[in-house]
């Protein structure tokens, strides 16, 4: 199980926002390691939608935001489209005896 | 446009050695990234596996250090992974990465298709 814990799913009505929390603790988010965001369509490879906790990559729209607080991170997505239906993973570094980059459980996002 | 494809069989028998190599198109594997593997078995999350750098310096998860050996060939452009004593649990969709490191956690930018590998004899 990974270090990094997701809400199995979040779900909203197109226009709506929805936040993806991503929880740490003092040994990866709370020892200052960045959070990465990603997003992976069905049957398709992850894709990069946030970078160093907060960065969107050219071409991602600023419907996507990230933020970083203590041992959490968290992914809003306003203005909830169809094409936003997929799974997204939270990513960062561990630093206890495993250390290890991590990824988050990963969380389902349903358009209602 | 940086594209990386995987490729390798997609059948391992249990207690043989998984192999897959990445190639990097559109851009160098000797640039300033670090190259790495991650994988997802069916219905479930990303695992981190390793990565290299065109040097040969490699970092691996610790949970599959043991079993793990990635290597990079620069002439052709690519690297590689190989699995050894693989069981019914290493089945997965493996994916290569490319790793943008500006801080101490890198974050993957170029991702290949990936490539399903089933672990059965």
């Amino acid at each position: 199980q990974s270090v990094l814990t997701q809400p199995p799913s979040v779900s909203g009505a197109p226009g709506q926002r929805v936040t993806i929390s991503c929880t740490g603790s003092s040994s990866n988010i709370g020892a200052g390691y960045d959070v990465h965001w990603y997003q992976q369509l069905p049957g398709t490879a992850p894709k990069l939608l946030i970078y160093g906790n907060s960065n969107r990559p050219s071409g991602v729209p600023d419907r996507f935001s990230g933020s970083k607080s203590g041992t959490s991170a968290s992914l809003a997505i306003t203005g909830l489209q169809a094409e936003d239906e997929a799974d997204y993973y939270c990513q960062s570094y561990d630093s206890s005896l495993s250390a290890s980059y991590v990824f988050g459980t990963g969380t389902k996002v349903t358009v209602l | 446009q940086v594209q990386l494809q995987e490729s390798g069989p997609g059948l391992v028998k249990p207690s043989g050695t998984l192999s897959l190599t990445c190639a990097v198109s559109g851009g160098s594997i000797s640039s300033s990234n670090w190259w790495s593997w991650v994988r997802q078995p069916p219905g479930k999350g990303l695992e981190w596996i390793g990565e290299i750098y065109h040097s040969g310096s490699t970092n691996y998860n610790p949970s599959l250090k043991s079993r793990v050996t990635i290597s990079v060939d620069k002439s052709k452009n690519q690297f590689s992974l190989k699995l050894s004593s693989v069981t019914a649990a290493d089945t997965a969709v493996y994916y290569c990465a490319r790793g943008v490191v500006v801080a101490a956690t890198p974050w993957y930018d170029y991702w290949g298709q990936g490539t399903l590998v089933t672990v059965s004899s």
